[in-house]
């Protein structure tokens, strides 16, 4: 049973479309994450939710948007693509509170041309 | 500002031998120093954990040596293996109201040889 789940794995589009990308996990947890992971592997928290609300939004275009259904699903719908948004986005759940594991999601690819 | 810097970037070592990652961060707030592994490929996964209140922590082969008053942390592997090899990604946090924003280091690339 795959933890934290994303779709597509890998998202080839052009620049200026608009793309989503899902993220779900069965583990329980109330808080998920977005992060992205550029080239050099270098990984930047993006947004964070904790039971739907929005708690971390970092210094984000807002060309980027996510949103929480519910708490075992957080998306993320990024509008007019760039080809500076190539990179990895992973998906990561912890249960709420400090100091507690992320468990990370296995990655979208996204190449924008 | 890059709140959590690591060294090496790429790193490799011979089967058996103790590889050792460093990392050194600046804010005093930070309270929870995990380690990533992350394999290519796949997502980082959680390898080990500290909180500043201890100097050391040994989970298997792999132990944490934190440092608070120079505010440095640093991964050793004890008797590395080839399945060793992936990148390795320190990080920081702090306690918030809920969640946790986890601050990364640049990564190290680590190369276990047979």
């Amino acid at each position: 049973d795959t933890a934290v789940s994303q779709t597509p794995k890998y998202l080839v589009t052009q620049m200026g479309n608009d793309k989503s990308i899902k993220c779900e996990q069965n583990l329980g947890h109330d808080t998920m994450y977005w992060y992205k992971q550029d080239s050099k592997k270098f990984l930047k928290i993006m947004f964070s939710y904790n039971n739907k609300e929005l708690i971390i939004n970092e210094t984000v275009p807002n060309r980027f948007s996510p949103k929480s259904p519910d708490k075992a699903h957080l998306n993320l719908h990024i509008n007019s693509l760039e080809l500076g948004d190539s990179a990895v986005y992973f998906c990561a759940s912890s249960r709420g509170g400090p100091m507690l594991p992320q468990y990370f999601g296995p990655g979208t690819r996204l190449l924008v041309l | 500002q890059q709140q959590v810097k690591q060294s090496p970037q790429s790193l490799i070592v011979q089967k058996g031998g103790i590889p050792i990652i460093n990392c050194a961060y600046e804010n005093t707030a930070f309270d929870y120093f995990p380690w990533y592994q992350q394999f290519p490929g796949k997502g980082p996964a959680l390898l080990i954990a500290i909180r500043p209140d201890v100097s050391e922590k040994k989970e298997g082969r792999f132990t944490i040596s934190f440092n608070k008053s120079a505010k440095q942390f640093s991964l050793h592997i004890m008797d590395s293996q080839p399945g060793d090899s992936a990148t390795y990604f320190c990080a920081a946090s702090m306690e918030e109201t809920s969640g946790s924003r986890l601050t990364f280091g640049e990564g190290t690339q680590l190369t276990v040889n047979p």
